[in-house]
């Protein structure tokens, strides 16, 4: 079945700076890749996603690229901020309609 | 738009009993809604599918006879965690799609069990 593989499990940058978090996946008919933003004890928060048929999509300081032929996708925080420190799950829709998750990033944001 | 809530937000029961927790979602219509459970520091784990008027779809090592899921309306889908043991103490989150991809997660029931 569908893996995704995440990385970091832990990504610590200085405000201001960017972060970038990776994820990798096995299924080639995966077609839809979002991404959720989860603070402590709270719901996951979609954040941006990206289809199949699109290579980059941006939305303000969150970006997000896809590589079909590696299977792999990328989020990219630009200008990092305090409120931006959370845990980041990275996900694969298989062809069942289920999302595949991945192991999860805690982004800490040094001051 | 796409709003789901979760009721309650936590539960505290004693072992042996039986909760029910419930996942609604307020401005659309969830054909299909899923309950995750999430132990501290991990990811989410799908526990099933749940498609209305149907029978949920459980994954692997997920105990149906023990995580009960009814689906009645295209608004509404509950989990009942049957005879609860210490065990089943964890965050259990729904989530409705709302469109053939995204998915809005409720915000999650904190149980406890004693």
């Amino acid at each position: 079945g569908e893996n995704v593989e995440q990385h970091p499990s832990t990504l610590s940058v200085q405000e201001g700076d960017s972060a970038v978090i990776k994820c990798t996946y096995s299924d080639s008919a995966s077609n839809y890749f979002p991404w959720y933003k989860q603070e402590l004890g709270k719901r996951p928060q979609l954040i941006i996603d990206i289809r199949s048929n699109v290579g980059e999509k941006k939305d303000q300081r969150i970006a997000v690229t896809l590589n079909k032929t590696a299977k792999h996708f990328s989020l990219h925080i630009t200008e990092t901020q305090p409120e931006d420190s959370a845990v980041y799950f990275c996900a694969s829709h298989a062809p069942n309609y289920q999302l595949i998750w991945g192991a999860g990033t805690k982004l800490i944001i040094k001051p | 738009g796409a709003v789901v809530s979760q009721h309650p937000s936590w539960v505290i029961c004693k072992s042996g009993t039986s909760v029910k927790i419930e996942c609604r979602s307020l401005d659309f219509q969830a054909t299909t809604m899923f309950w995750y459970r999430q132990f501290p520091k991990q990811s989410l784990m799908l526990m099933a599918t749940s498609n209305e008027g149907s029978k949920a779809t459980y994954e692997q090592g997920v105990e149906k006879d023990k995580f009960l899921i009814n689906h009645a309306s295209l608004t509404l889908s509950t989990l009942t965690v049957t005879s609860a043991h210490p065990e089943d103490s964890s965050f259990y989150i729904c989530s409705a799609r709302a469109a053939m991809f995204e998915q809005y997660f409720g915000p999650g029931t904190r149980l406890t069990v004693t």
